[in-house]
């Protein structure tokens, strides 16, 4: 594909509602990273994966949120039991390879937002 | 830990005028630093990096050690300019395996060039 691309753009949850927000990220980039943008905020991390293994999931906020990755290529992050908290805009990011110099390319983002 | 800070949460000049948005960071290693842009209804996108010490749309940024800052300008701006700016850290060095690319983001400025 010409990017990394996330699905829906965006979602609507009622609170306690369980949400899956997609990520496809650029075919064959070893690297995936999940944000976290509240509004008027930078992006935070939340967790990364270096093709399937998650390697870091330190920025998740609570044990709502779990993200997988499952053949290496595209990405779910999956929250559960929504709360007004929870809404913001996530962003997901790939890039070719681990190493230092490699650039990492955003998706558009979903929006979510818990009423 | 590493921290980002963008003192401005808005900028506003007008056109030819010159630019200089701020970024100040705190690190105790070896920091690549980043400015990202999103242009309205746009995804983020990398500007430019401090490894690669190019000029990019006019955009210059150095990275100064001494005082801890990374300063994007701009001698003469233009309305295109207009749009959100992202200072990010990341560190250098893959320090216990942990340093895989993972950014830390300022709040980001909001620029806007008036005609």
């Amino acid at each position: 594909g010409a990017g990394v691309s996330q699905s829906p753009r965006y979602k609507v949850a009622k609170r306690g509602q369980d949400v899956a927000l997609r990520c496809d990220p650029i075919s064959g980039h070893v690297s995936l990273f999940w944000y976290q943008q509240a509004l008027g905020q930078g992006p935070e991390f939340l967790t990364y994966f270096q093709n399937e293994a998650q390697l870091d999931k330190s920025g998740l906020p609570s044990d709502r949120f779990f993200a997988e990755r499952p053949e290496g290529s595209v990405s779910t992050l999956k929250i559960q039991r929504t709360q007004k908290e929870d809404s913001a805009v996530y962003l997901c990011a790939s890039s070719r390879w681990t190493v230092m110099n490699t650039e990492a390319f955003f998706g558009q983002g979903t929006r979510l937002t818990v009423v | 830990a590493q921290r980002v800070t963008q003192p401005e949460k808005l900028l506003s000049v007008f056109k030819g005028a010159p630019v200089e948005l701020k970024c100040n960071y705190s690190y105790s290693g070896s920091p690549e630093l980043f400015w990202y842009v999103q242009y309205s209804r746009q995804r983020l996108q990398l500007l430019l990096r401090h490894i690669s010490r190019e000029s990019i749309k006019g955009f210059t940024a150095d990275l100064n050690k001494g005082e801890t800052s990374f300063h994007l300008k701009k001698p003469f701006a233009q309305e295109e300019d207009s749009a959100m700016y992202y200072c990010a850290l990341r560190p250098q060095t893959n320090a216990g395996g942990t340093s895989y690319g993972k950014l830390t983001f300022g709040q980001g400025t909001i620029l806007t060039v008036h005609p």
